[in-house]
């Protein structure tokens, strides 16, 4: 079973900074998903990528398979911005799901 | 476009009591998911389904049970609730096999059982 680790579990930076969040798993995938869940809402998708990078807006995923880690980064971060965001990867092979991390809970300060 | 969407949104029950999670979906998705989300913790698959009629069992299954009768609806069944059911869950679908595709969320069901 493959295990997802995220790095910070709680992040506080000011408006307008550079963040980065890492999410690390011990088994070769076939996609990692990056999500996005704010207070008392929904789960929406981010991100889906099996290799390199991607980019939306100012969000930027990255993922590097050989040593089984990604990124995902925000520039010129917004109070907006505030939200848990869960890295989660799909080992293939079969049709049950996800493995997901615990998230990392992130605020912006204005 | 409703997406996945999930009722109710809030629900407290009694030890004992049971209840139904519904959940629908308006894209055609073969693929649908229960997962329930604790404190602290990744989201844990209770049930998935890979189409009409056919269901099976996720890491978590103990205390549910789920029927995929149609397409569009997957329903979570609580019998007997327990606190230890307590928890925020969440329906997903997603057009093809397991995470290979882009899942789609509802906006989760916050059960308290007391």
């Amino acid at each position: 079973k493959n295990e997802v680790e995220q790095s910070p579990q709680n992040l506080t930076a000011q408006e307008g900074e550079f963040i980065t969040i890492n999410c690390s798993y011990s088994v070769g995938i076939s996609a990692l998903h990056w999500l996005q869940q704010h207070p008392g809402g929904g789960i929406v998708s981010l991100f889906m990528l099996s290799s390199g990078k991607k980019k939306h807006g100012r969000l930027i995923a990255t993922i590097n398979i050989q040593e089984k880690h990604s990124s995902l980064h925000i520039t010129a971060s917004h109070p907006r911005d505030s939200a848990v965001y869960i890295c989660a990867v799909y080992s293939g092979g079969g049709a049950d799901g996800l493995t997901f991390g615990k998230g990392t809970h992130l605020i912006i300060q204005p | 476009n409703a997406g996945v969407t999930q009722t109710p949104k809030f629900r407290i029950l009694k030890i004992g009591q049971s209840m139904t999670l519904q959940c629908t979906q308006d894209m055609n998705h073969n693929y649908m998911y229960w997962y329930r989300q604790d404190p602290g913790m990744g989201l844990k698959l209770i049930y998935y389904s890979v189409g009409a009629g056919i269901t099976d069992k996720g890491e978590v299954p103990n205390g549910y049970n789920v029927s995929r009768s149609t397409t569009e609806d997957f329903p979570l069944r609580l019998e007997l609730a327990a606190p230890s059911q307590t928890s925020v869950y969440f329906c997903a679908s997603s057009y093809s096999m397991g995470g290979g595709t882009e899942a789609f969320f509802g906006q989760g069901t916050r059960l308290t059982v007391v």
